[in-house]
């Protein structure tokens, strides 16, 4: 069976400082992808990040990086000196080649204060 | 292109009516996925698209749901007889198949769905 877990349902921080959103994931498939998605209040999804199994480097992009570990199963991602444009709920996901399908964790709502 | 496009953004409809939604995915893309998303979850999978082919069905979609894409282009979801339980957004997303490193899901902004 597949699974994505986020443990944290709701995060709130204050502007500038940096904020780690977790993912946890199980999967059979050897090779599988890992995907975090930005949901804004507007209700649109915006891809951020996908992961492939054999490739464990960690990866930054500005202000966001993202920390792959498949010894935990975890696919964490970080957010530095954050702003209040990033409030939103932020998704995890799997695609497994078994099914081809995107497993979703339930989200982290992100709350970033002013 | 415009990435993916639904139809409408919105919709309000009494309890017991037919309603119907379109997306319209990436043009180069075969895969079409339709998911549905409640307040506080991640989107639920009902059913995807290969080209014109349904190839699988959540049982989540009961017999009320029917999905569509004749022409392997658009598609369309079609709920007969909402319920108020139907109330929530319906998103669509296309990509590309055989998937590999580099494919992605682009979404599309979804469907809120109200039933009063």
């Amino acid at each position: 069976a597949q699974k994505v877990t986020q443990a944290q349902t709701e995060i709130s921080v204050v502007e500038k400082e940096d904020v780690t959103l977790d993912c946890v994931y199980e999967t059979r498939d050897t090779t599988y992808y890992l995907f975090w998605y930005k949901q804004p209040p507007s209700g649109e999804l915006v891809f951020l990040i996908r992961r492939n199994s054999f490739d464990e480097q960690n990866e930054i992009s500005g202000r966001y990086s993202w920390n792959f570990q498949k010894s935990t199963s975890s696919f964490n991602f970080t957010i530095t000196a954050s702003q209040v444009v990033d409030s939103a709920v932020y998704f995890c996901a799997l695609i497994g080649t078994g099914n081809y399908q995107l497993i979703w964790g339930a989200g982290t709502k992100l709350i970033i204060k002013p | 292109d415009t990435g993916v496009s639904q139809n409408p953004r919105h919709k309000i409809t009494k309890r017991g009516q037919n309603v119907t939604f379109r997306c319209d995915p990436i043009s180069e893309h075969n895969r079409l996925y339709w998911y549905r998303q409640t307040l506080g979850q991640g989107p639920e999978f009902l059913t995807y698209f290969q080209n014109e082919a349904q190839l699988e069905k959540s049982r989540l979609l009961s017999d009320r749901f029917s999905a569509e894409r004749p022409k392997g282009s658009f598609s369309t979801l079609e709920i007969q007889r909402t319920e108020q339980g139907d109330s929530a957004m319906y998103l669509c997303a296309s990509s590309l198949y055989p998937f590999g490193p580099n494919t992605e899901a682009f979404f599309g902004q979804g469907t809120r769905l109200t039933v009063v």
